[in-house]
């Protein structure tokens, strides 16, 4: 079993619509989750930081962890074409601690 | 805003020759790490630096690797003798490391190709 899943996607939208993204993982020791931004062939943009479980917002970025089912979520809102790119989820046990990265999910909105 | 920088941006090599990959992290971090990615694969850790030690090393990170903080700005990564497969993108991260705030902020990477 794979530490951390992610579907690859690619995940096609309209512009505006709500988009889901969501990773699971197997290690309950996980405290921190982290979703990042990756444009093509540039470096992870840090995007949403959660500490434990709950939910978190900036903007149109929602960011919910579940840690009773090893899930953790990304939503956006109001999709914009400039969102077109693969997102990352990352989770570390403690801080100093290394990530452990998903695939990522490669994202279009369409105009 | 603060940002990781790293240079080169590309650097091409021949099999065998020793590469160093430059960071400056940003200036009120304690933590730094070293990532790789080879192309359409995951972000994988190499390395994780703390007070001027390793803190912690992945299987990837073998005798072939090292990491120094050669002054109070600089973090580096060197190969010493490169293999077909260390061509991957090569990314410098730092993380505040206090309490909890476990954010760790990525550079722009360097990519590197070994012929």
């Amino acid at each position: 079993q794979k530490e951390v899943e992610q579907d690859p996607g690619p995940l096609s939208v309209p512009e505006g619509a709500i988009v889901s993204l969501n990773c699971t993982y197997s290690n309950s020791a996980f405290q921190y989750f982290m979703w990042y931004r990756q444009y093509s062939r540039k470096g992870p943009e840090l995007l949403m930081y959660t500490y434990s479980s709950g939910n978190k917002e900036d903007g149109r970025f929602t960011a919910q962890v579940d840690k009773s089912s090893k899930y953790i979520s990304l939503f956006i809102r109001d999709s914009q074409p400039s969102d077109s790119a693969t997102y990352l989820c990352a989770l570390s046990l403690g801080a100093g601690n290394m990530l452990t990265f998903g695939g990522g999910t490669r994202l279009m909105v369409k105009p | 805003e603060p940002e990781v920088t790293q240079t080169p941006s590309h650097q091409v090599t021949q099999m065998g020759q020793e590469v160093i990959l430059r960071c400056v992290p940003i200036s009120n971090h304690l933590y730094f790490y070293w990532y790789r990615q080879i192309l359409g694969q995951k972000v994988e850790f190499l390395v994780s630096f703390y007070n001027n030690e390793i803190s912690e090393k992945s299987e990837i990170f073998d005798d072939q690797f090292s990491v120094e903080r050669p002054d109070g700005s600089n973090f580096t990564l060197k190969i010493r003798s490169t293999k077909l497969e260390d061509s991957a993108m090569y990314f410098c991260a730092s993380s505040p490391g206090q309490g909890h705030q476990e954010t760790q902020y990525f550079g722009p990477g360097t990519r590197l190709l070994v012929l």
